[in-house]
């Protein structure tokens, strides 16, 4: 596609739901990152894909978050149980190629899901 | 760990010149960006520093010295469609994969 596209935009849980958020790359992209950002902050590292192999999670916060990308394109980000303080918005990005980001290997992102868990 | 500092808030007039800066420490610096995000939207790539000096993109100048582990973005001829809010993010090259670390981002408002 275009650009990162990511569904749904926005989620609203109960908490103990289990929730599944979805992001489309942009086709050829061979880095995927997700990020979280609470309102008024800077995004944080989650995980990082290369393909479909999950290279660097160590950002996620607890054994709740659990990320794949089992065929190398689309990943899911799934948040089992959620607590109140998940509520965020979970940012995608992917850039094009393996490596160092630089100003020709751009991190672009999508425009993130907004999860609020009451 | 990584520590990136940036003012929270900002207010300049259209038509001026507005400078955002950025101070960061980190394990093995590899690359300085910065990016604009309007809020409930994606985040935007504007620039991209590695070695010391300015980098001039149109409106948008982006500054570098690794020294002083210091940038700043310079945003000239405001716009109001200027007004946002803008990450400044650095990659470390000891921070095991190629992620990005951002600061907590810059509120910019820009005034008639």
């Amino acid at each position: 596609g275009a650009g990162v596209s990511q569904s749904p935009r926005y989620k609203v849980a109960k908490r103990g739901q289990d929730v599944a958020l979805r992001c489309d790359p942009i086709s050829g992209h061979v880095s995927l990152f997700w990020y979280q950002q609470a309102l008024g902050q800077g995004p944080e590292f989650l995980t990082y894909f290369q393909n479909e192999a999950q290279l660097d999670k160590s950002g996620l916060p607890s054994d709740r978050f659990f990320a794949e990308r089992p065929e190398g394109s689309v990943s899911t980000l799934k948040i089992q149980r959620t607590q109140q303080e998940d509520s965020a918005v979970y940012l995608c990005a992917s850039s094009p190629t393996v490596g160092a980001l630089t100003g020709a290997n751009v991190l672009t992102f999508g425009a993130g899901s907004r999860l609020t868990v009451l | 760990g990584q520590n990136i500092d940036q003012p929270t808030e900002m207010t300049a007039t259209e038509g001026a010149i507005v400078q955002i800066n950025c101070t960061y420490q980190t394990s093995g610096f590899n690359g300085l960006f910065w990016y604009q995000q309007h809020a409930g939207e994606a985040p935007t790539f504007l620039s991209y520093n590695v070695l010391d000096g300015l980098e001039e993109k149109g409106r948008f100048s982006s500054f570098l010295s690794r020294s002083k582990g210091y940038s700043y973005l310079l945003l000239k001829e405001l716009q109001m469609k200027d007004s946002a809010s803008y990450l400044c993010a650095v990659m470390d090259s000891g921070a095991g994969s190629y992620q990005l670390t951002f600061g907590k981002g810059t509120k910019l408002s820009v005034i008639p």
